[in-house]
C-alpha cells in the first residue's frame, strides 16, 4: 500500500490566488513528521515547510501553511497569493518513527503545479 | 552557507561501465542520504549514512550498487557494470541529526542525472 497519496497529478492555479495540494498518508507508528519539497524545472529539491506529529498547531513559513488534519491522516499544503515562481513539481513526504532512528524520506507521486497569469 | 554540491551534473556512460558519483554535504551536516528518482519509479531512498557509517542500506537495489563516505563528509555512490535502467536522477541529500532527535530536515544536491546508452 501506498504509504503518500498526492492524488493531483497536476493542477493550476491563477496569479495572486490560493491553492491547496493534497496529501495523505498511511502510518501506524505515532511518531512521524511531514515535509513539502518544490522541484522547479532546475531539479533541484527545496524544502518548504515541516509538521511533526505531535506539533499541536498547523506549521506555517511565509507564503504556505499545512493543513494538518491527524484523525484523517491527511497534510495538504495551502500557498497563499501564487506567483508566476510557484510552478514547478510539489512532493509530499514523510520520516517515520521519528524516535526510532528511521531516517528516510518516503515520497508521494508529486503535483505539478501552473500559475497562470 | 554553502549548500548540498553533486558532481557531475550529467553523466553519459556505456552500458557495462562503472560510474562514481560524488556528494559534498553542507558543512557540519552528519547524515547524508542518497535518492533516485526516474519517470517510473518516482523519489525512491538508496542509502543514508550517519557520520561514516551507513545503518540503513535498504533501498540499494542490487549489489552493484554501492556507496562510502569518509571523513564523515564526501560521500560517493558507485554504479558496476551499469545497466540503462539505472538510467535517472541520483540526489543526495544531508541533515545535521543529533542522536535522539527528532526533527532533521533534509537538505538536497541538484543531483546527478546518469543516462546509460
Amino acid at each position: 500500500a501506498q504509504k503518500i497519496t498526492q492524488t493531483q497529478p497536476g493542477m493550476f492555479v491563477q496569479e495572486k490566488e490560493a491553492v491547496t495540494l493534497d496529501c495523505t498518508y498511511d502510518t501506524s507508528d505515532p511518531s512521524y513528521g511531514l515535509f513539502w519539497y518544490k522541484q522547479p524545472s532546475s531539479g533541484e529539491m527545496i524544502f518548504l515547510i515541516y509538521q511533526g506529529s505531535y506539533d499541536q498547531q498547523n506549521a506555517t513559513e511565509g507564503r504556505y501553511s499545512l493543513n494538518f488534519q491527524k484523525a484523517r491522516k491527511s497534510a495538504n499544503l495551502v500557498i497563499s497569493a501564487s506567483q508566476l515562481g510557484d510552478s514547478a513539481m510539489y512532493f509530499c513526504a514523510m520520516r517515520e518513527g521519528l524516535r526510532g532512528g528511521y531516517n528516510k524520506l518516503i515520497f508521494g507521486a508529486g503535483t505539478r503545479l501552473a500559475v497562470h497569469p | 552557507g554553502a549548500g548540498v554540491s553533486q558532481s557531475p551534473s550529467n553523466k553519459v556512460t556505456e552500458k557495462g561501465k562503472d560510474v562514481e558519483l560524488r556528494c559534498d554535504p553542507i558543512s557540519g551536516h552528519t547524515a547524508l542520504y542518497w535518492y533516485r528518482q526516474s519517470l517510473g519509479q518516482g523519489l525512491e531512498f538508496l542509502i543514508y549514512f550517519q557520520g561514516n557509517s551507513a545503518p540503513d542500506k535498504s533501498g540499494l537495489p542490487s549489489d552493484r550498487f554501492s556507496a562510502e563516505r569518509t571523513g564523515g563528509s564526501v560521500s560517493t555512490l558507485t554504479i558496476q557494470r551499469t545497466q540503462q535502467e539505472d538510467s535517472a536522477v541520483y540526489l543526495c541529500a544531508s541533515s545535521y541529526l543529533e542522536t535522539g532527535g527528532t526533527t532533521d530536515t533534509q537538505y538536497f544536491g541538484p543531483g546527478t542525472r546518469l543516462t546509460v546508452l
